[in-house]
């Protein structure tokens, strides 16, 4: 069964407009971690925001926040204002018992594109 | 400070070589993981060290080999090279053990095309 799924394969958004891409997770476990990266062209994938399960706030990181909903176990990422070198694919994943001793689950993407 | 650094590049192999590569994690960093992610999906698990010990594995079959060096720095080693083996493989890094609300910090992969 798949852990992490994302179903918006891609998505367009107008420069300086906010965008909200999906994410939803399956586990059993009550600790957990979230996490999303962004894979620009050249490869290299780049940490850009932390959910804990046991965390009651949503995480935010500059322009980038994370609508937890643990009820729903989705994990949307929200990115505001949007630049054009957010073009990029973004990824959700999942770290289970939410210790450094399990490795990332990830999704299969979504494919950002920014337009000016 | 330097990132996670792999080599090499790029690199062309053909079925049944082998293949070595290489990851130096960022300065401090004593957990190393490796990756591979084919085209159009996300990255998959191979392999994760720490303290030069391998603490995971993932569902890879035994061409499949790592080790991690006295200076933290590891190496992938792949067996009989298959055409499912083109990939791009990242090497990632993190501070510790145990933590796991640690990032992993990647390097820029190893784009690598069986022919």
């Amino acid at each position: 069964a798949q852990k992490i799924t994302q179903t918006q394969p891609g998505m367009f958004v107008q420069e300086k407009e906010a965008v909200t891409l999906d994410c939803t997770y399956d586990t059993s476990d009550q600790s957990y971690g979230l996490f999303w990266y962004k894979q620009p062209s050249s490869g290299e994938m780049i940490f850009l925001i932390y959910q804990g399960s046991y965390d009651e706030q949503n995480a935010t990181e500059g322009r980038y926040s994370l609508n937890f909903q643990k009820a729903r176990k989705s994990a949307n990422l929200v990115i505001s204002a949007s630049q054009l070198g957010d073009s990029a694919m973004y990824f959700c994943a999942m770290r289970e018992r939410n210790s450094g001793n399990t490795p990332l689950v990830f999704g299969k993407g979504t494919r950002l594109s920014v337009i000016a | 400070d330097a990132g996670v650094t792999q080599s090499p590049t790029h690199l062309i192999k053909t079925r049944g070589q082998h293949v070595t590569l290489r990851c130096s994690p960022i300065s401090g960093h004593k957990s190393v993981s490796w990756y591979q992610q084919v085209l159009g999906q996300g990255p998959q698990f191979i392999f994760q060290y720490y303290e030069k010990e391998e603490r995971g594995r993932g569902n890879f079959p035994d061409r499949f080999s790592a080790r991690q060096f006295p200076n933290y720095s590891s190496e992938l080693n792949v067996n009989a090279l298959l055409l499912g083996d083109s990939a791009l493989y990242l090497c990632a890094s993190s501070l510790g053990w145990g933590q796991g609300n640690q990032p992993q910090h990647f390097g820029d992969g190893t784009r690598l095309s069986i022919l």
